[in-house]
């Protein structure tokens, strides 16, 4: 059973261009959640979606940033026109979402560096 | 706001003694509760995990302890080896919106 995918598994960019980073949650996972760790910090919860909806944009910046996750192939997190302070390790977790105890599982993460 | 909080940015414990890593909340609505470790260039591992229903959780060196009127987990690695020197994150879920709350971590050096 494949666990959460992630890619690329590191990506450059140069400032003003566009960053895509997709994942493909667990087989039978349905909740999809991206995280943003910068360097020494925490991981920071960005957004989070079902197929098709996204539930929770809460920590997700209002400007440049957009996530999907449509009914066929991976979530996606875009990045349009990086700049420097974009570049961070991008986690992308999923769960069951269903009740009682559920657990979120990570994929290895897509390192992305803006030059 | 920090609903979860990890207020020991960093632990040193010497190889075969306990390793003790403690985690803060301020929701009471959180149901459940999770530890993840990670290694550097990778992505958090789930660990171990409780429900609010319980005060403890064991599997294994690790054991998960909630006390839920201080609003406190903590784990415990028993006996800790090198291999264990990772950043550990603890977790909260919000039943209601199944929302998950993240620490911002603990970073753990087992000595040999």
């Amino acid at each position: 059973n494949a666990g959460v995918m992630q890619n690329p598994r590191h990506l450059v960019r140069r400032r003003g261009q566009e960053a895509r980073l997709r994942c493909s949650p667990m087989k039978g996972h349905s909740h999809v959640y991206w995280y943003r760790q910068l360097p020494e910090e925490g991981l920071k919860f960005m957004v989070y979606l079902q197929k098709e909806n996204i539930i929770d944009e809460s920590g997700m910046p209002k400007e440049r940033f957009s996530a999907e996750f449509p009914k066929e192939g991976p979530s996606i997190l875009r990045i349009q026109q990086v700049v420097r302070g974009d570049s961070a390790a991008y986690f992308c977790a999923s769960s069951t979402g269903g009740p009682g105890t559920d657990t979120q599982y990570f994929g290895p993460g897509t390192r992305l560096t803006v030059l | 706001d920090q609903q979860v909080k990890q207020n020991s940015p960093s632990l040193s414990v010497q190889e075969g003694r306990i390793s003790i890593l403690n985690c803060d909340y301020t929701n009471s609505m959180f149901d459940y509760f999770l530890w993840y470790k990670k290694y550097p260039a990778e992505g958090p591992t789930f660990l171990i995990s409780i429900s609010s229903i319980k005060d403890k959780n064991e599997d294994g060196r690790f054991t998960v302890f909630l006390n839920k009127s201080a609003k406190h987990l903590s784990l415990h690695i028993v006996p800790s080896q090198p291999g264990d020197s990772a950043v550990y994150f603890c977790a909260a879920r919000r039943e209601i919106g199944n929302q998950f709350y993240f620490g911002t971590g603990t970073s753990l050096t087992v000595i040999p």
